[in-house]
């Protein structure tokens, strides 16, 4: 079973800042969020993770709920390039496995 | 940066065919992981390595086998090929357990 629900899809202007949303409302205190996307015809491409802090990085900032029953991925200044599927999972502390559901498509236009 | 290299982009076969996808890593990652992709169903874990001769199946290995001789290189076997098998194979490393999965841009596998 999915544990984490993303709209199907999201339109975003160039230049403006994609807030991109999850719900992982049953996650557990070991268990981290994860942001992946996946431009077409490549594999994915890792952005951001956190366990209950914000976190920032020279790609994304990701914002997670006090609850941690959800989170927002920020990707501050969209560009035609970040079109692409956005993927948010969440990971046990130990994990290998790595689920991925259908995800957001974000389309930024010009 | 990471550099995760799997050894076709695309590929052909015919069923009952063996065959070997083979992908390297080059940053001393001890985790090794294979997926495959497929429309509607999302990445779903074949095998994955922790350490060299070392595997563990995941949720799909049916039909599949895995080999790890050496720390850089994790190589997928299908047996005897079915047309089931069609997909988007991926190939990804990690340094441990929870840290962040590098992929490839993966082998898009056809079987005819």
């Amino acid at each position: 079973d999915a544990k984490t629900t993303q709209p199907p899809s999201m339109d975003c202007a160039e230049g403006r800042a994609a807030n991109l949303p999850c719900n992982h409302s049953t996650i557990s205190g070991n268990e981290y969020v994860y942001w992946y996307r996946q431009i077409h015809s490549q594999g994915p491409q890792y952005i951001i993770h956190g366990l209950k802090n914000n976190e920032t990085n020279e790609m994304a900032s990701l914002i997670i709920t006090e609850d941690r029953k959800s989170s927002t991925l920020i990707l501050p200044h969209a560009t035609l390039r970040d079109t692409a599927v956005y993927y948010c999972i969440v990971v046990y502390f130990y994990g290998q496995n790595f689920v991925f559901g259908p995800g957001t498509r974000l389309s930024v236009l010009p | 940066d990471v550099k995760v290299t799997q050894s076709s982009r695309y590929l052909v076969k015919r069923t009952g065919e063996k065959v070997f996808l083979e992908c390297v890593q080059d940053m001393d990652h001890e985790n090794m992981f294979w997926y495959r992709q497929d429309p509607g169903l999302g990445l779903r874990l074949i095998y994955f390595s922790y350490d060299v001769k070392m595997k563990e199946k995941g949720d799909i290995p049916e039909g599949y086998s895995v080999s790890r001789e050496k720390k850089e290189r994790f190589s997928l076997i299908l047996e005897s090929a079915s047309t089931n098998q069609t997909s988007m194979y991926l190939c990804a490393s990690s340094f441990r357990g929870n840290q962040p999965q590098h992929f490839g841009d993966g082998t898009r596998l056809s079987i005819l």
